[in-house]
């Protein structure tokens, strides 16, 4: 079945490291997907990674896939104030043309 | 700029009324999707379109209809026949091939008068 599973809240400092959690469900994943989501706005695509893939650093932005343990994590490095927003792990499965999405992650950074 | 344009940015909704979202996209993808957010919640899929004149019904399709007459247009009508319409309804759009990435329209915030 499909199943995107995210804690829901994450508190950190300005300047340290925040490390947002994703489990999925489904083997058949192909591609997996972070997006990010400030207060009455869109989705942003922050990045993807393709499921054969263990890790994907784009500036302060590392993804790292378990596929084994069917576990994704987003981690941002020198967190700023304006990371503050929810964070959402979406899941491309084969087959199914949409995306799966987790509930968010509220990401807050404390001056 | 290419993007994806949603209007209005909010709308407001009387009771037995239906009320047309417009979703536009000048990216030339070919496929467009409808999902409904609820606050504390991921986003469900409503209805989606892989191509011009074709489209098919996502998770929660119930109440709702949309059209796909040009392929940068695909608009979504909440019908009278919705009950609980008050959300956010984001739009999305990709290429048609592969794991293309979605890129997501500012949304609309759907009120009951």
């Amino acid at each position: 079945g499909e199943d995107v599973e995210q804690s829901l809240f994450l508190s950190v400092r300005e300047g340290d490291s925040s490390v947002i959690n994703c489990t999925y469900t489904d083997s058949s994943s192909t591609y997996l997907y972070w997006y990010k989501q400030e207060p009455g706005a869109g989705l942003q695509l922050l990045t993807y990674i393709f499921s054969n893939m263990d890790m994907k650093q784009d500036q302060r932005l590392t993804v790292l896939l378990n596929k084994k343990d069917k576990h994704l994590s987003l981690r941002i490095a020198d967190t700023q104030t304006g990371d503050s927003a929810i964070y959402f792990c979406a899941e491309k499965v084969t087959g199914r043309r949409a995306l799966t999405f987790g509930s968010g992650t509220r990401l807050q950074v404390q001056p | 700029d290419g993007g994806i344009t949603q209007s209005p940015k909010y709308l407001f909704r009387k009771e037995g009324q239906n009320v047309t979202l417009s979703c536009e996209q000048n990216l030339n993808h070919d496929a467009m999707y409808w999902y409904r957010q609820d606050p504390g919640q991921g986003l469900r899929l409503i209805y989606y379109s892989q191509i011009v004149n074709d489209f098919q019904k996502g998770d929660i399709a119930e109440g709702y209809s949309v059209s796909r007459e040009k392929k940068e247009s695909f608009p979504l009508t909440v019908t009278s026949a919705q009950k609980n319409p008050t959300a956010f309804y984001l739009c999305a759009s990709s290429m048609a091939t592969g794991g293309q990435p979605q890129h997501f329209g500012d949304g609309t915030r759907l009120s009951i008068l």
